[in-house]
This record gives structure tokens, sequence and C-alpha cells, in this order.
């Protein structure tokens, strides 16, 4: 059976910082995959989606990147955090039929 | 520009009765429609999921109802329980699209008191 594993599960990061986030899907090749932000009491809102190794396209223009180094590996960077960057990071793929979605237990990071 | 509108944003109901969550669309390519679950602090989880072909679909005490018309389509949870109180994410897509891309609703936060 297929499953997705992120982390970490938490992360607290000074202002001005650098970030890397990862998420790792098993028991499936060649998943699209995709990195969504939930706010606070938000919905969820799409950063990045890959459908392949090296193939990332943005959402919304922010100082948030994304890489594809592996099939079943997918990584949300940045440089320096912004106070605005603080959420929860979901990971989330499909295979197959696409738009069936299965997402990861996400990773709760807070920028002070 | 929202996709998918949902409503209402909170919902209390008391043990044993019905959950009702309605969304709206306005996009006709729209052919797949599923429902999240999300409880606190965990990613969502599929729910349960409907296509246009069919006006709704039960699975145990929950229920998809689809109106192709008036482009919209709703979540019944019959007997709701305390255990149901979570965050219900609606959304919809096109099913002919390689990307898959989900357009969710902002979600309802149900509460269901014992």
């Amino acid at each position: 059976s297929q499953t997705i594993h992120q982390w970490p599960a938490t992360l607290v990061q000074p202002v001005g910082s650098p970030l890397s986030l990862e998420c790792t899907v098993e028991g499936t090749s060649n998943p699209n995959l995709y990195w969504y932000r939930q706010a606070a009491g938000r919905g969820l809102q799409l950063l990045f989606y890959s459908v392949g190794i090296g193939q990332i396209s943005s959402e919304v223009p922010q100082n948030l990147s994304a890489s594809r180094p592996q099939d079943r590996q997918f990584i949300l960077s940045s440089k320096k955090l912004l106070l605005s960057d603080s959420g929860f990071y979901l990971c989330a793929w499909s295979v197959g039929v696409p738009n069936e979605q299965f997402f990861g237990p996400g990773t709760r990071l807070t920028v002070l | 520009q929202q996709q998918v509108k949902q409503s209402p944003q909170s919902l209390i109901v008391q043990k044993g009765g019905i959950s009702i969550i309605n969304c709206a669309y306005e996009n006709t390519a729209f052919d797949y429609f599923p429902w999240y679950q999300q409880f606190p602090g965990k990613g969502p989880a599929l729910l349960i999921a409907i296509r246009p072909d069919v006006s709704e679909k039960k699975e145990g005490r929950f229920t998809i109802s689809f109106n192709k018309s008036a482009k919209q389509f709703s979540l019944h949870i019959m007997d709701s329980q305390p255990g149901d109180s979570a965050t219900y994410f609606c959304a919809a897509s096109n099913r002919g699209s390689t990307l898959g891309r989900l357009y969710f609703g902002r979600g309802t936060q149900l509460t269901v008191w014992p």
C-alpha cells in the first residue's frame, strides 16, 4: 500500500532563516506531487505541483521554491523565511486517477 | 477568484442530527467532486467522491447529493456523532487534466455536541 511521509512534523524558525521540508511517497511510481499551505483556520492553498522529476510548476509567486530530485521525493525550500510563511504545510500525491489526491500528515511551521 | 464556494463556514449539530454542507461551482468542465475530512493537526483525508453521471452517492452515514443543472453538490452526514467533529472541504476537478488539480472550498468546521 502507498504511504506518504513528511518531516519534520513541527518546526519553529526565526525570520530570515532557511527552510527545507521533505516529503516522500512509498509504494507507488511516478506520482503527481503537490505542496499546499494551510493558514490557521483557512483553506488549502496550492503552492507547487510536479508531474515528474525536475518538473516543478508554481501556483503562487513567493519566497518559497520546490524541487523534485527523485521520483518519490518532493522538497519545499526557502532561503529566507518571512513571518507570513507560518502555517501548516501539506504534501499530497496522486497517481492513475490524477484528481484523487492523498495527503501527508503535514508540517506545522512557526516563524518567529 | 474562488472556483468552489462552500457554506456554511461553521456548523453546530446535536448528536444524532443531520449535518449538511453545501458547495457550488461555476466551471462546467469540472467532473469530479470529492470531499475531504480533516481533524486538527492532521492532513485531510479523502472521505467520499462523486462524478456528475450520478445524482447521489452514499457510503455509510455520508451521502453526496449532486445537482448538475444547478452546479451544486452537498455532503449530508446522517446520525452525526461527536467523532465527526472536524473540518470538511469540498473540491472540484477536471478529470481530463493530466495535472489533476483540485479546487477546494474554504472549509466547514463541524462541531457535533453529545
